[in-house]
């Protein structure tokens, strides 16, 4: 009964390669997230979608793409990735802020290595 | 925007004794202030959170308060099990961003 997925769960690649991470809610929430966890732990929230729309957008280099089809997938595309990529990426979802219950529950995490 | 700082980056606690990890915050209009346990390799997972109506909250051996006026939250653990060994992380909500702290690595010696 898998909540927040995500694949691939391990991702080794080149320097300069584009490649994508893909997540998938089966929670029925309409609010969906992209995290950047690095090696000191630090996470850090990348981008934010809301019903299929980006709400948040923090700095970050725009070689990171978010696509969301539906409101219970939330991919990102990175192009030409970079040794600083590297790095566990985390997908998540929530109900909207409106409502008043607002955990956020994440994926198992994408552990992305840039070679 | 908002700021999150947390304190210890590390904690060590013999098992049986209570653990405390503080945060504050910098945004008076953050509303909801979750707190996740991350073990080594596994994705965040929510623990306890409050909101800001409310001061303190409550479950079995943890728990979370909230002073709104100093813009600070504290965990508290008690009596404490080795398996409460892994990182903590404190976050606060405005709107739909979440602000996370640095992490607080608890080590429980058995």
């Amino acid at each position: 009964d898998t909540a927040v997925s995500q694949t691939p769960k391990y991702l080794v690649t080149q320097m300069g390669n584009d490649k994508s991470i893909k997540c998938e809610q089966n929670l029925g929430h309409d609010t969906m997230y992209w995290y950047k966890q690095d090696s000191k732990k630090f996470l850090k929230i990348m981008f934010s979608y809301n019903n299929k729309e980006l709400i948040i957008n923090e700095t970050v280099p725009n070689r990171f793409s978010p696509k969301s089809p539906d409101k219970a997938h939330l991919n990102l595309h990175i192009n030409s990735l970079e040794l600083g990529d590297s790095a566990v990426y985390f997908c998540a979802s929530s109900q909207s802020p409106a409502r008043s219950y607002n955990e956020q529950f994440f994926g198992p995490g994408t552990r992305l290595t840039v070679l | 925007g908002e700021n999150v700082e947390q304190h210890p980056s590390t904690l060590s606690v013999q098992e049986g004794d209570s653990a405390v990890i503080k945060c504050t915050y910098s945004d008076s209009a953050s509303n909801y202030f979750p707190w996740y346990k991350q073990e080594l390799g596994k994705r965040p997972q929510l623990i306890i959170d409050i909101r800001s109506n409310v001061g303190e909250k409550k479950d079995q051996r943890i728990a979370v308060t909230l002073n709104k006026t100093a813009k600070h939250f504290s965990l508290h653990i008690t009596e404490t099990q080795p398996e409460d060994s892994a990182v903590y992380f404190c976050a606060s909500r405005n709107f739909n961003k979440f602000y996370f702290g640095s992490g607080t690595k608890l080590n429980v010696k058995p």
